[in-house]
């Protein structure tokens, strides 16, 4: 089964706008990871938190974590067309992998 | 100066058919890993290597064989292809197993 499920499924904005995911996942962590993956192309690694820290931030990018309900959020501010893309959490659920989320499809509409 | 390059591009081939696909990494990374993409785009792995070690083997069907002659390389061959084998199929490489990954950009097979 997935570890990491994110949600919602697809978001549509417009640009200057913020974007929120959330990714939730059932067992104990050592660190999430967010990735980015624009269309026709392999995924980008964009920022990892481990289980000890709340928030970071990397750019527009902020990343939060609740260890208790076991789920983090990723919000990009002041959103561009560029980053419309597909974005996936990925944990470190054990057995040596990561497991990724099914992912949100993101569209920033210009 | 890429860093994970992954060939060929796009692979069309008729059902029963034996392709390979390959990887390189340029990072000095120790890990190397096959995912497998699906049409929704969901993502799971299939072999990690360690070093020219396989560490995992995620139930792939022993059609599927990785081969890692070095650890800056990782190469799939896959024996009598088959329908369901269609998809985008990523290597990726890591510092180390958990560590952020770099991903290739993917070999898009499509079995005919």
């Amino acid at each position: 089964s997935q570890q990491g499920e994110e949600d919602p499924q697809a978001l549509s904005i417009q640009e200057g706008e913020n974007a929120t995911m959330n990714c939730s996942y059932k067992t104990s962590i050592n660190n999430l990871q967010w990735y980015r993956q624009n269309s026709g192309r392999g995924l980008v690694h964009l920022i990892l938190i481990r289980s000890n820290e709340r928030e970071k931030h990397s750019g527009r990018l902020r990343v939060t974590l609740d260890t208790s309900k076991k789920s983090s959020s990723l919000l990009i501010t002041a959103s561009r067309a560029a980053d419309t893309a597909s974005y996936f959490c990925a944990t470190d659920a054990g057995g040596n992998k990561l497991v990724f989320g099914a992912g949100t499809i993101l569209r920033v509409k210009s | 100066d890429t860093a994970v390059s992954q060939t060929p591009k796009y692979l069309v081939t008729q059902m029963g058919n034996d392709k390979s696909i390959k990887c390189e990494q340029n990072l000095g990374h120790d890990t190397m890993y096959w995912y497998k993409q699906d049409s929704k785009k969901f993502l799971k792995i299939m072999f990690s290597y360690n070093n020219k070690e396989l560490i995992i083997n995620e139930t792939v069907p022993n059609r599927f064989s990785p081969k890692s002659p070095d650890k800056a390389h990782l190469n799939l061959h896959i024996n009598s292809l088959e329908l369901g084998d269609s998809a985008v199929y990523f290597c990726a490489s890591s510092r180390s197993v958990y560590q952020p990954q770099h991903f290739g950009d993917g070999t898009r097979l499509s079995i005919l």
